[in-house]
């Protein structure tokens, strides 16, 4: 059974770079038609999408923070991580790694169908 | 890029009721729509994709409709443990954006 565990800093500086891990267990995230992606959720608002990587290295990523963001891997440790730089408070949230799945008998729909529990990342001084 | 509109924003309903919440979005989507249930302090949960297919594990009381840009999520006979947020998302291309979400609560 496959499972995804985020890791990282719980605070972060202003102007500093948020670092964060997934863990991937059970299951290869080199093997298979998966996307690996992170989303996150201020606290009392909703989900916004951050990027995704495939396991082949290509990358999409929110015009939003595409400038600070880049995702991506380790297959020896099977992780993913997620580097957003130049954060302000407004980077403060929770931050979910998810796997992308998708299924379809002539194309491809995609979901989200796997998620890490979550990990709370302040940005403070 | 595609955004997602949800409504109502919050529902007020009773064990046993049928609800509906609606997810429009600003351009043609077909089918590539997924629904998702949030509990507070809880990762999202898979209900629906590609608008009507029902996540494996997941009550028939759930069903999803639509296409293009207006779908629906519709919950049968309210449970108590229905009441949560639910958010739509387009998977038909990157960026995906989600829906603000809707909050269910207990009349």
């Amino acid at each position: 059974q496959v499972q995804l565990q985020e890791s990282g800093p719980g605070l972060v500086k202003p102007s500093q770079t948020l670092s964060l891990t997934c863990n991937v267990s059970g299951g290869s995230i080199s093997r298979g038609s998966y996307y690996w992606s992170w989303v996150r959720q201020p606290a009392g608002k909703g989900l916004e999408w951050i990027g995704r990587m495939y396991s082949s290295g290509s990358t999409n990523y929110n015009p939003s923070l595409k400038s600070r963001v880049t995702i991506s891997e380790d297959t020896s440790k099977n992780q993913f991580s997620l580097n957003l730089r130049s954060v302000t408070a407004a980077d403060t949230a929770v931050y979910f790694c998810a796997r992308e799945s998708n299924w379809g008998p002539r194309v491809d729909y995609w979901y989200l169908d796997l998620w890490g529990r979550g990990t709370l990342v302040t940005v403070s001084s | 890029d595609t955004q997602m509109t949800q409504s109502p924003s919050s529902l007020s309903a009773s064990v046993g009721d049928r609800v509906a919440i609606t997810c429009r979005a600003s351009q043609n989507i077909g089918r590539y729509l997924n629904w998702y249930q949030q509990k507070p302090g809880k990762a999202p949960k898979l209900l629906i994709y590609a608008a009507s297919s029902l996540q494996s594990g997941v009550p028939s009381r759930f069903s999803g409709s639509g296409s293009g840009t207006d779908f629906t999520l519709t919950i049968n006979s309210l449970q108590p443990e229905d009441f949560a947020t639910y958010y739509c998302q387009q998977s038909y291309s990157p960026p995906r954006s989600f829906g603000q979400g809707t909050k269910l609560e207990i009349k």
